[in-house]
């Protein structure tokens, strides 16, 4: 079953600009990750975000959450064209520890 | 290095063949593994949740008779699509999570299924 949607299903930007993607979710969360994935690939653990928490930076990525509005976004400053990819959130469940459950995935073009 | 390893990364089988997905956690004991199904262009689908030494909990619409899953040991989970079709071509990885890996969840490198 997927949790959510994400926004946009494909972002196509200009290198050095910012990128958002969003993502909405159903059920109370433990925490929500934001994963990428190029093209055929495995997935690449970016962040994590605990329910208690409501903004994470790592590097470039920087992630908020909103448990009353059961949502997230992530930001990508400064994208180069390595940054191209598919990004998916995933949130693991109360009670469901290791359960992800993803969204519907962005999928980010980075024109050099 | 991979803390999860998924053998083998790719495979052809023909149409009604069974194919086995092997899901190892090299560095750690891994009492619940998780298998996903991502189809080309989509996200990853929970397959099934997989317990050490007892039967895996299936999605709902997921048919439990077609994918065996056999989690024998802490360290290895077996997927098999049994009797494949052309339509269980898929991208197929698995997860792994234990206390001894503090709970975080490593994920495979996945396996590409193609029934021809």
């Amino acid at each position: 079953s997927q949790q959510g949607e994400e926004d946009p299903q494909a972002l196509s930007i200009q290198e050095g600009e910012n990128a958002t993607m969003n993502c909405s979710y159903k059920t109370s969360i433990n925490n929500l990750q934001w994963y990428r994935q190029n093209s055929g690939r495995g997935l690449v653990h970016l962040i994590l975000i605990r329910s208690n928490e409501r903004e994470k930076h790592s590097g470039r990525l920087r992630v908020t959450l909103d448990t009353s509005k059961k949502s997230s976004s992530l930001l990508i400053t400064a994208s180069r064209a390595a940054d191209t990819a598919s990004y998916f959130c995933a949130t693991d469940s109360l009670g469901n520890t290791g359960k992800l459950i993803f969204g519907q995935g962005t999928t980010l073009q980075v024109k050099p | 290095g991979a803390v999860v390893s998924q053998h083998p990364s790719r495979v052809i089988c023909k149409s009604g063949t069974s194919v086995k997905i092997e899901c190892r956690s090299l560095d750690f004991q891994a009492t619940t593994m998780f298998w996903y199904r991502q189809f080309p262009k989509q996200s990853l689908m929970l397959m099934a949740t997989s317990n050490e030494g007892s039967k895996a909990t299936y999605e709902q619409g997921v048919e439990k008779d077609k994918f065996l899953i056999n989690h024998a040991s802490l360290t290895l989970s077996t997927l098999t699509v049994t009797s494949a079709h052309p339509e269980d071509s898929s991208f197929y990885i698995c997860s792994a999570a234990g206390q001894s890996s503090g709970n975080t969840i490593y994920f495979g490198e996945g396996s590409w299924l193609t029934v021809v």
